[in-house]
């Protein structure tokens, strides 16, 4: 099935600071490539996501970029608060027909 | 959004018994849903994909007879941990997808809140 690789697997940033986290996946079928954030205690939730025919997207504070060729995605978070601090997932699907994720990437923002 | 709701939240028995958690999507109807085992440090893996109606399709290296999963309705999955061993013991996640509102190629994942296995 498809690999999906997550890195840093932690990341600490002062408050207003930006945070990058970066992830490839193996199987150039993916089309769909979710983030989820997963605070301490609480179940995984979407916070963006992008598809192939897309190679950026924006919501606020969030973007994520898409490079198809080179088969990584990244999540770029500016401006980051104290409430940013979680566990944020990648993952990538062919179709929506499965949901391979990446290790996770604990963010730490200091005030 | 839509709800995801997972029972039990923990749960603790005996080595060489079953365990039956339940994955219901409480307000859309949902024909796909995946089961996840998410490990201490934090990665999700994919278990199976269960398919309403019709047998669950599983990831390489998970045992279909250890992990039953059933989905019976569009409303309802079950995974049984059968004869359950200590190295079972993890944190067991659900997920439903919703669709797009053409019902095609789009949708949200949306996630339980997990169970907690712990084999003694």
């Amino acid at each position: 099935g498809e690999n999906v690789e997550q890195h840093p697997s932690t990341l600490s940033v002062q408050e207003g600071d930006s945070a990058v986290i970066k992830c490839t996946y193996s199987d150039s079928a993916s089309n769909y490539f979710p983030w989820y954030k997963q605070e301490l205690g609480k179940r995984p939730q979407l916070i963006i996501d992008i598809r192939s025919n897309v190679g950026e997207k924006k919501d606020q504070r969030i973007a994520v970029t898409l490079n198809k060729t080179a088969k990584h995605f990244s999540l770029h978070i500016t401006e980051t608060q104290p409430e940013d601090s979680a566990v944020y997932f990648c993952a990538a699907s062919i179709n929506f027909n499965k949901f391979y994720f990446g290790s996770g990437t604990k963010l730490n923002v200091k005030p | 959004g839509a709800v995801v709701s997972q029972h039990p939240s923990w749960v603790i028995c005996k080595s060489g018994t079953s365990v039956k958690i339940e994955c219901r999507s409480l307000d859309f109807q949902a024909t796909t849903m995946f089961w996840y085992r998410q490990f201490p440090k934090q990665s999700l893996m994919l278990m199976a994909t269960s398919n309403e109606g019709s047998k669950a399709t599983y990831e390489q290296g998970v045992e279909k007879d250890k992990f039953l999963i059933n989905h019976a309705s569009l409303t309802l999955s079950t995974l049984t941990v059968t004869s359950a061993h200590p190295e079972d013991s993890s944190f067991y996640i659900c997920s439903a997808l919703t669709y797009g509102l053409a019902g095609g190629l789009a949708g949200e994942l949306f996630f339980g809140e997990g169970s907690r296995l712990t084999v003694l």
